[in-house]
């Protein structure tokens, strides 16, 4: 099993231009989650999916949308990015959110310029 | 909501000295944590959970439902266990503590 895959590994952007992060998975697993690592911050959940057609915003949502048409897919979309959204992206999926482990993928590190 | 918090952003010791990483849970009913790791560029691993029991790289994390903690411990700190550390409560695993990076000094 590959795990979680994320691509790609490292982004430029200038502001403004738009832009999906790819995550998938090959377990099963019907949770899946997009966070940012930032210095100081920690995680922060950004957007997550309980399921296929079932997304929900999380703590820092602004300026990012997903969607989840298969259970093996959850891209994260960048609408116009701002360099406030510099930052090391991570993917995770898990079985289920009760007393499961998370699974993460490799991160993509975004720099906006 | 539940929610954990680690106190200390940054944690330094050296080489052989015992570590402590703080988990407070501000929430009622039975905890069940667990702490993730993430070493240098790497992604996010489980470290251990609190409901096995395990030790894992000799560190241990013991509840404490009186102090509502759950801090994670070696006794004898490795230059390999440099990272950040994270934990999580498993019943919204979603919401992870600040983290807490850790450096040991040779």
């Amino acid at each position: 099993n590959a795990g979680v895959t994320q691509t790609p590994k490292f982004q430029v952007l200038k502001t403004g231009q738009s832009m999906t992060l790819q995550c998938a998975q090959d377990m099963n697993h019907e949770y899946m989650s997009w966070y940012r690592q930032d210095p100081g911050m920690g995680l922060r959940l950004i957007h997550y999916s309980v399921g296929a057609g079932i997304t929900d915003q999380g703590e820092v949502p602004n300026g990012y949308n997903v969607s989840r048409s298969t259970t093996e897919d959850f891209p994260l979309r960048l609408l116009s990015a701002a360099p406030s959204q510099t930052s090391v992206y991570f993917c995770a999926s898990s079985y289920g959110i009760m007393s499961y482990e998370q699974y993460f993928g490799p991160g993509t590190r975004l720099t906006v310029t | 909501a539940q929610r954990v918090t680690q106190p200390e952003k940054l944690l330094s010791v050296f080489k052989g000295a015992p570590v402590e990483l703080k988990c407070n849970y501000s929430y009622s009913g039975s905890p069940e944590l667990f702490w993730y790791v993430q070493y240098s560029r790497q992604r996010l691993q489980l470290l251990l959970r609190h409901i096995s029991r395990e030790s894992i790289k000799g560190f241990t994390a013991d509840l404490n439902k009186g102090e509502t903690s759950f801090h994670l411990k070696k006794p004898f700190a490795q230059e390999e266990d440099s990272a950040m550390y994270y934990c999580a409560p498993p019943s919204n695993q979603f919401y992870f503590g600040t983290g807490t990076s850790l450096t040991v000094i040779p």
